[in-house]
Protein backbone atom coordinates (compact mmCIF):
# COMPACT_ATOMS: atom_id res chain seq x y z
CA UNK A 1 0.00 0.00 0.00
CA UNK A 2 1.56 3.40 -0.59
CA UNK A 3 1.71 5.74 1.71
CA UNK A 4 2.48 9.65 1.46
CA UNK A 5 4.28 11.09 4.22
CA UNK A 6 4.18 14.49 5.33
CA UNK A 7 5.59 16.47 8.58
CA UNK A 8 2.46 16.07 11.01
CA UNK A 9 3.18 19.70 12.26
CA UNK A 10 5.28 22.70 11.93
CA UNK A 11 5.33 26.18 13.92
CA UNK A 12 5.56 29.60 11.96
CA UNK A 13 6.32 33.25 13.41
CA UNK A 14 4.05 35.70 11.73
CA UNK A 15 6.18 36.68 8.85
CA UNK A 16 8.09 34.10 8.34
CA UNK A 17 9.11 31.13 5.66
CA UNK A 18 8.02 27.77 6.20
CA UNK A 19 8.34 24.47 3.86
CA UNK A 20 6.05 21.69 3.96
CA UNK A 21 7.49 18.20 2.27
CA UNK A 22 5.58 15.22 1.00
CA UNK A 23 7.42 11.99 0.56
CA UNK A 24 6.27 8.71 -1.73
CA UNK A 25 6.84 5.19 -0.48
CA UNK A 26 7.37 4.36 -3.79
CA UNK A 27 10.47 6.68 -4.19
CA UNK A 28 11.58 10.50 -5.39
CA UNK A 29 8.25 12.79 -6.10
CA UNK A 30 8.63 13.43 -9.83
CA UNK A 31 6.32 15.91 -11.87
CA UNK A 32 4.70 12.74 -13.43
CA UNK A 33 2.79 12.46 -10.10
CA UNK A 34 0.75 15.98 -10.28
CA UNK A 35 1.75 17.11 -6.98
CA UNK A 36 -1.00 19.04 -5.85
CA UNK A 37 -1.21 20.90 -2.57
CA UNK A 38 -4.37 21.71 -0.09
CA UNK A 39 -5.13 23.68 2.89
CA UNK A 40 -8.12 22.90 5.24
CA UNK A 41 -9.59 24.81 8.06
CA UNK A 42 -11.37 23.41 10.74
CA UNK A 43 -14.98 23.14 9.81
CA UNK A 44 -14.25 23.83 6.29
CA UNK A 45 -14.29 21.76 3.17
CA UNK A 46 -10.40 21.78 1.87
CA UNK A 47 -9.35 24.68 -0.38
CA UNK A 48 -7.09 24.06 -3.61
CA UNK A 49 -3.92 25.78 -3.68
CA UNK A 50 -1.57 23.94 -6.22
CA UNK A 51 -1.49 21.65 -8.80
CA UNK A 52 0.78 20.18 -11.28
CA UNK A 53 3.96 20.66 -9.06
CA UNK A 54 3.86 24.75 -8.78
CA UNK A 55 0.85 25.70 -10.76
CA UNK A 56 -0.90 28.74 -8.75
CA UNK A 57 -5.07 28.80 -9.13
CA UNK A 58 -6.06 32.67 -9.49
CA UNK A 59 -7.60 32.74 -6.04
CA UNK A 60 -3.92 31.16 -4.39
CA UNK A 61 -2.21 34.17 -2.63
CA UNK A 62 1.45 34.54 -4.30
CA UNK A 63 2.81 33.73 -0.71
CA UNK A 64 2.05 30.27 -1.55
CA UNK A 65 4.50 28.31 -3.93
CA UNK A 66 5.18 24.78 -5.27
CA UNK A 67 8.28 22.84 -6.31
CA UNK A 68 10.18 19.31 -6.00
CA UNK A 69 12.75 19.29 -3.34
CA UNK A 70 15.13 16.63 -2.62
CA UNK A 71 12.96 13.90 -4.07
CA UNK A 72 9.63 15.23 -2.08
CA UNK A 73 7.51 17.95 -3.32
CA UNK A 74 7.60 20.90 -1.60
CA UNK A 75 5.07 24.01 -0.33
CA UNK A 76 6.51 26.86 0.97
CA UNK A 77 4.65 29.47 2.71
CA UNK A 78 6.76 32.78 2.72
CA UNK A 79 5.67 35.77 5.02
CA UNK A 80 2.93 33.74 6.40
CA UNK A 81 -0.28 35.38 7.69
CA UNK A 82 -2.18 34.48 10.97
CA UNK A 83 -4.53 32.74 8.28
CA UNK A 84 -2.33 31.04 7.13
CA UNK A 85 -3.14 28.42 10.53
CA UNK A 86 -4.25 25.21 8.77
CA UNK A 87 -3.68 21.81 7.85
CA UNK A 88 -2.61 21.38 4.88
CA UNK A 89 -2.63 17.99 2.65
CA UNK A 90 -0.74 17.00 -0.45
CA UNK A 91 -2.39 14.73 -3.55
CA UNK A 92 0.15 12.89 -5.91
CA UNK A 93 -1.09 10.44 -9.23
CA UNK A 94 -0.39 6.79 -9.27
CA UNK A 95 -1.42 5.98 -12.65
CA UNK A 96 -4.86 5.62 -12.27
CA UNK A 97 -5.09 6.60 -8.84
CA UNK A 98 -4.63 9.04 -6.66
CA UNK A 99 -3.00 9.30 -2.74
CA UNK A 100 -3.42 12.35 0.00
CA UNK A 101 -0.80 12.94 1.78
CA UNK A 102 -0.83 12.33 5.57
CA UNK A 103 -1.20 16.23 6.76
CA UNK A 104 0.81 19.04 8.30
CA UNK A 105 -0.39 21.08 10.89
CA UNK A 106 0.84 24.72 10.56
CA UNK A 107 0.59 26.94 13.36
CA UNK A 108 1.51 30.31 13.29
CA UNK A 109 2.78 31.60 16.59
CA UNK B 1 -19.42 30.69 -10.65
CA UNK B 2 -18.13 27.09 -9.86
CA UNK B 3 -20.38 25.42 -7.71
CA UNK B 4 -21.15 21.76 -6.30
CA UNK B 5 -23.97 20.13 -4.17
CA UNK B 6 -23.45 17.31 -2.29
CA UNK B 7 -26.80 15.41 -1.30
CA UNK B 8 -28.05 12.09 -0.11
CA UNK B 9 -26.07 11.90 3.03
CA UNK B 10 -27.56 10.34 6.10
CA UNK B 11 -27.45 7.67 8.56
CA UNK B 12 -27.38 4.02 7.15
CA UNK B 13 -27.04 0.57 9.05
CA UNK B 14 -23.90 -1.68 7.96
CA UNK B 15 -24.22 -3.86 4.90
CA UNK B 16 -27.05 -0.94 3.21
CA UNK B 17 -26.65 1.30 0.17
CA UNK B 18 -26.65 4.63 0.05
CA UNK B 19 -26.19 7.03 -3.51
CA UNK B 20 -25.10 10.19 -2.88
CA UNK B 21 -25.19 12.85 -6.00
CA UNK B 22 -23.40 16.21 -6.66
CA UNK B 23 -25.13 18.61 -8.36
CA UNK B 24 -22.95 20.80 -10.53
CA UNK B 25 -23.10 24.43 -11.78
CA UNK B 26 -21.25 27.47 -12.85
CA UNK B 27 -18.83 25.29 -15.95
CA UNK B 28 -19.80 22.86 -19.04
CA UNK B 29 -19.96 19.43 -16.75
CA UNK B 30 -19.34 17.50 -19.45
CA UNK B 31 -16.23 18.73 -19.91
CA UNK B 32 -14.65 17.23 -17.23
CA UNK B 33 -14.06 14.53 -14.84
CA UNK B 34 -15.25 14.80 -11.27
CA UNK B 35 -13.94 12.91 -8.42
CA UNK B 36 -15.06 11.63 -4.65
CA UNK B 37 -12.88 12.41 -1.51
CA UNK B 38 -13.55 11.72 2.08
CA UNK B 39 -12.88 12.28 5.78
CA UNK B 40 -13.28 10.46 8.39
CA UNK B 41 -14.50 12.37 11.52
CA UNK B 42 -11.27 13.59 12.95
CA UNK B 43 -9.03 12.08 10.03
CA UNK B 44 -7.25 13.13 6.86
CA UNK B 45 -8.35 13.10 3.08
CA UNK B 46 -8.62 9.91 1.42
CA UNK B 47 -9.73 10.02 -2.62
CA UNK B 48 -12.69 7.80 -3.51
CA UNK B 49 -12.20 7.62 -6.71
CA UNK B 50 -12.86 9.36 -10.33
CA UNK B 51 -14.86 9.23 -13.28
CA UNK B 52 -14.05 10.49 -16.54
CA UNK B 53 -15.24 13.02 -19.09
CA UNK B 54 -17.54 10.78 -21.85
CA UNK B 55 -15.04 12.71 -24.71
CA UNK B 56 -12.29 10.15 -22.61
CA UNK B 57 -14.79 6.69 -22.33
CA UNK B 58 -15.97 7.92 -19.10
CA UNK B 59 -14.25 5.78 -17.37
CA UNK B 60 -13.26 5.46 -13.65
CA UNK B 61 -10.85 4.56 -11.39
CA UNK B 62 -11.05 3.84 -7.72
CA UNK B 63 -9.33 3.81 -4.23
CA UNK B 64 -8.31 -0.30 -3.36
CA UNK B 65 -10.63 0.44 -0.12
CA UNK B 66 -13.62 0.84 -1.89
CA UNK B 67 -13.03 -0.76 -5.66
CA UNK B 68 -16.12 -3.51 -5.98
CA UNK B 69 -18.46 -1.89 -3.45
CA UNK B 70 -18.40 1.61 -4.88
CA UNK B 71 -19.57 2.82 -8.45
CA UNK B 72 -19.51 6.41 -10.06
CA UNK B 73 -21.36 7.32 -12.48
CA UNK B 74 -22.23 10.53 -14.41
CA UNK B 75 -25.55 12.12 -15.92
CA UNK B 76 -24.43 15.14 -18.52
CA UNK B 77 -27.92 16.34 -19.34
CA UNK B 78 -28.52 16.74 -15.40
CA UNK B 79 -24.74 18.22 -14.75
CA UNK B 80 -25.44 15.32 -11.93
CA UNK B 81 -22.29 13.44 -10.57
CA UNK B 82 -23.24 10.16 -8.52
CA UNK B 83 -22.00 8.11 -6.03
CA UNK B 84 -23.32 4.78 -5.35
CA UNK B 85 -21.95 2.95 -2.11
CA UNK B 86 -23.08 -0.46 -1.25
CA UNK B 87 -22.08 -2.84 1.39
CA UNK B 88 -21.29 0.16 3.45
CA UNK B 89 -18.95 -0.52 6.47
CA UNK B 90 -18.82 1.52 9.49
CA UNK B 91 -15.26 2.28 8.70
CA UNK B 92 -16.90 4.44 5.31
CA UNK B 93 -18.29 6.99 7.78
CA UNK B 94 -17.19 10.43 6.92
CA UNK B 95 -17.93 13.40 5.12
CA UNK B 96 -17.99 12.81 1.33
CA UNK B 97 -16.87 15.97 -0.74
CA UNK B 98 -17.70 16.22 -4.43
CA UNK B 99 -14.80 17.40 -6.29
CA UNK B 100 -13.57 18.92 -9.93
CA UNK B 101 -10.70 17.57 -11.88
CA UNK B 102 -8.48 19.91 -13.57
CA UNK B 103 -8.12 19.56 -17.15
CA UNK B 104 -10.24 18.51 -19.78
CA UNK B 105 -7.60 15.29 -20.20
CA UNK B 106 -7.55 12.23 -19.99
CA UNK B 107 -5.39 12.13 -16.98
CA UNK B 108 -6.93 14.94 -14.41
CA UNK B 109 -3.92 17.10 -13.27
CA UNK B 110 -5.77 17.13 -9.76
CA UNK B 111 -8.48 19.11 -8.21
CA UNK B 112 -9.49 22.25 -8.09
CA UNK B 113 -13.23 22.77 -6.79
CA UNK B 114 -14.99 21.41 -3.98
CA UNK B 115 -18.21 20.67 -2.69
CA UNK B 116 -19.25 21.56 0.89
CA UNK B 117 -19.16 18.08 2.04
CA UNK B 118 -22.58 15.28 2.75
CA UNK B 119 -21.70 13.29 5.86
CA UNK B 120 -22.35 9.17 5.85
CA UNK B 121 -22.67 7.81 9.06
CA UNK B 122 -22.51 3.93 9.03
CA UNK B 123 -23.97 2.69 12.17
CA UNK B 124 -26.24 0.28 13.48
Amino acid sequence: QTVVTQEPSLTVSPGGTVTLTCASSTGAVTSGYYPNWFQQKPGQAPRALIYSTSNKHSWTPARFSGSLLGGKAALTLSGVQPEDEAEYYCLLYYGGAYVFGTGTKVTVL
Amino acid sequence: EVQLVESGGGLVQPGRSLRLSCTASGFTFGDYAMSWVRQAPGKGLEWVGFIRSKAYGGTTEYAASVKGRFTISRDDSKSIAYLQMNSLKTEDTAVYYCTRAIGTVVTPRGIDYWGQGTLVTVSS
